[in-house]
């Protein structure tokens, strides 16, 4: 199967903006919908993107999903950076109904 | 508004079988728009994709646990159910489950909305 594979940590000023990627290893990104998925510390994952690029509602649009099918990979652009976004991100798609994680990208809002 | 409930162990020894269950409350789990999944995460690492189910009980699993893992579905009760045999200490974690988006029409996924609170299963001695 394939990997999804983001960067171990970022780390960026509030009111700045942040991207973080999620290549994936084999079969195209385009192929099959990437989600982003929110966790702070001893709690349970939210979705901040769905389907690539949709947002459930209550999400702020200060959070924006995309993918690049020349670079194989999803991104997550979280502006206007705000202390509570500080968290891990998990990026998540999936192959013949084979479900993948990326393995997380710590972001510090410093 | 739809809550997910792990509810099982928080022991289990090592070669020995860990059985979870989630209740689903405030939706149906036949509906045909959802499958049902467990993920789980190990202390201080990443989410790990285990298997998700159907109302019908049609099942896909993760390649790397596919030999020591079950799941089933109880319509009647609303639950799921989630057995992974052999454990040992790399087996420790928050186990999760969660409502999988699906499209009958398309075929296509969506995402894991919501996810329940999680419940730590800790294998040891």
């Amino acid at each position: 199967n394939f990997m999804l594979t983001q960067p171990h940590s970022v780390s960026e000023s509030p009111g700045k903006t942040v991207t973080i990627s999620c290549t994936r290893s084999s079969g195209s990104i385009a192929s099959n919908y990437v989600q982003w998925y929110q966790q702070r510390p001893g709690s349970s994952p939210t979705t901040v993107i769905y389907e690539d690029n949709q947002r459930p509602s209550g999400v702020p649009d200060r959070f924006s999903g995309s993918i690049d099918s020349s670079s194989n990979s999803a991104s997550l652009t979280i502006s206007g950076l705000k202390t509570e976004d500080e968290a891990d991100y998990y990026c998540q798609s999936y192959d013949s109904s084979i479900v993948v994680f990326g393995g997380g990208t710590k972001l510090t809002v410093l | 508004q739809l809550q997910l409930q792990e509810s099982g162990p928080g022991l289990v020894k090592p070669s020995e079988t860990l059985s979870l269950t989630c209740t689903v409350s405030g939706g149906s789990i036949s509906s045909s728009s959802y499958y049902w999944g467990w993920i789980r995460q190990p202390p201080g690492k990443g989410l790990e994709w285990i298997g998700s189910i159907y109302y019908s009980g049609s099942t896909y699993y993760n390649p790397s646990l596919k030999s020591r893992v079950t799941i089933s579905v109880d319509t009647s009760k609303n639950q799921f159910s989630l057995k992974l045999s052999s454990v040992t200490a790399a087996d420790t974690a928050v186990y999760y489950c969660a409502r999988w988006g699906y499209d009958i029409l398309t075929g296509y996924y969506s995402w894991f909305d919501p996810w329940g609170q999680g419940t730590l299963v800790t294998v040891s001695s």
